[in-house]
């Protein structure tokens, strides 16, 4: 079955700088991959989302790029911000079903 | 966030106990989700439905037993609970099988004592 592996497990940046958060999948017929943002004690939240026809996807600070030959795919946060910090999950999928997760990432912006 | 609630939000239970979990949704979207979230694992998928009385298994279905007899509820339940099943339980939906957005509800914190 599919496996994503998530990196950095934590981390942590200045106010103002970028963040990029990146996954590894396994199963090359995954063609659909979300990132979810969840603050503490709060529901994950469907941030950006990119299929495997599309190479990259940008909404204002928030990009996605995605790698299927090296089966990988990176968030990338530019000119953080304190609101940014919180856990990021990556996912990836066969059409949407049976989502399976990274272990996620810890984000802090110190400000 | 689109309109779906989960009850209970907080259960403690003990050990053996039969629990059942209700995740409830406005939407009228085809797909149901419950995934559990555990420190260090991220989410994993317990079962989905992909329509009314249509449910398969995920990633973690060992223990668990799911029901759908309307488009808008969807049921998970621990025939008897261990300790193991102490997690956050999230429900989601999706609209259709093509729309791919899964959307997640507000989460139950469950306690097996």
């Amino acid at each position: 079955g599919e496996n994503v592996e998530q990196h950095p497990s934590t981390l942590s940046v200045q106010e103002g700088d970028s963040a990029v958060i990146k996954c590894t999948y396994s199963d090359s017929a995954s063609n659909y991959f979300p990132w979810y943002k969840q603050e503490l004690g709060k529901r994950p939240q469907l941030i950006i989302d990119i299929r495997s026809n599309v190479g990259e996807k940008k909404d204002q600070r928030i990009a996605v790029t995605l790698n299927k030959t090296a089966k990988h795919f990176s968030l990338h946060i530019t000119e953080t911000q304190p609101e940014d910090s919180a856990v990021y999950f990556c996912a990836a999928s066969i059409n949407g079903n049976k989502l399976v997760f990274g272990a996620g990432t810890i984000l802090r912006v110190k400000s | 966030d689109a309109g779906i609630t989960q009850s209970p939000r907080h259960k403690v239970t003990e050990t053996g106990t039969p629990v059942t979990l209700r995740c409830h949704q406005t939407e009228n979207h085809r797909y149901m989700y419950w995934y559990r979230q555990d420190p260090g694992h991220g989410l994993r998928l317990i079962h989905y439905s992909y329509g009314v009385k249509d449910t398969d298994k995920g990633e973690v279905s060992d223990g668990y037993s799911v029901s759908r007899s309307k488009t808008e509820d969807f049921l998970l339940t621990l025939e008897s609970a261990t300790s193991s099943q102490t997690s956050v339980y999230f429900c989601a939906i999706s609209a259709t099988g093509t729309t791919y957005e899964q959307y997640f509800g507000p989460g139950t914190r469950l306690t097996v004592t």
